[in-house]
């Protein structure tokens, strides 16, 4: 079945830094590649998208890029904020499995002033 | 638009009683997810409907967990009776099939 597997954290970051947050899966079929954010307390936001082989997502500073043939989806910013402490999930979507999401575990960051 | 929009916010309740959440999805989606979220667990998916109907409900933890959606602007989870593993963050989420699905701010389930 599909599968998304992310780094464990936390990952801590000085503000500024360059961030990664890695993401591999795993899908029978086409899928859509997602990644969303968490802040303390609330629910799932999502932070950016991308449908097909090559395509970008990009929003508030952060992108990845739907890698195919390393089956990646690898989240980038380059400089954090304080702010961007938060859990981030990367999740996938399988149009063979209607449009249900398949979540990876979760990697916290925290960033520190 | 509001958003997903889901109550309570917060649930406190005994082991055995009836526990009902709500959710109202975004108007005009098509798809709503029932997520639960643990630090054990994760995110786990119990149940999706598509255009009311419920598609996959594997997820569902056994036959104490009912959900239903009457019409395409309501959907209800029904734990009945509750256990205290079944305090939780419950999350619905709404979707258009070529879209991520967006999140309601969830309902923390406590059973004690």
């Amino acid at each position: 079945g599909d599968s998304v597997t992310q780094m464990e954290g936390p990952v801590t970051l000085s503000e500024e830094a360059f961030l990664t947050i890695n993401c591999t899966y795993t899908a029978t079929g086409y899928p859509s590649l997602f990644w969303y954010v968490q802040y303390p307390g609330e629910g799932l936001q999502l932070l950016l998208k991308a449908t097909k082989a090559d395509d970008k997502g990009s929003n508030k500073g952060f992108e990845a890029t739907y890698r195919k043939e390393t089956t990646s989806f690898h989240l980038e910013k380059g400089s954090v904020q304080v702010s961007d402490s938060a859990v981030y999930f990367c999740a996938l979507s399988d149009r063979n499995a209607g449009n249900m999401l398949t979540f990876g575990g979760g990697t916290r960051l925290m960033v520190k002033p | 638009d509001a958003g997903v929009i889901q109550s309570p916010r917060h649930e406190v309740t005994e082991m055995g009683q009836e526990v009902t959440l709500r959710c109202k999805p975004i108007s005009g989606h098509d798809y709503l997810f029932w997520y639960r979220q643990t630090m054990m667990r994760g995110l786990e998916l119990l149940i999706y409907f598509n255009n009311n109907v419920p598609i996959d409900d594997s997820g569902m933890p056994e036959d104490r967990f009912s959900a239903k959606m009457p019409n395409a602007s309501f959907s209800t989870l029904k734990i009945q009776p509750s256990e205290p593993r079944d305090s939780a963050v419950y999350f619905c989420a709404s979707s258009l099939l070529a879209g991520g699905p967006y999140f309601g701010p969830g309902t923390r389930l406590t059973v004690t």
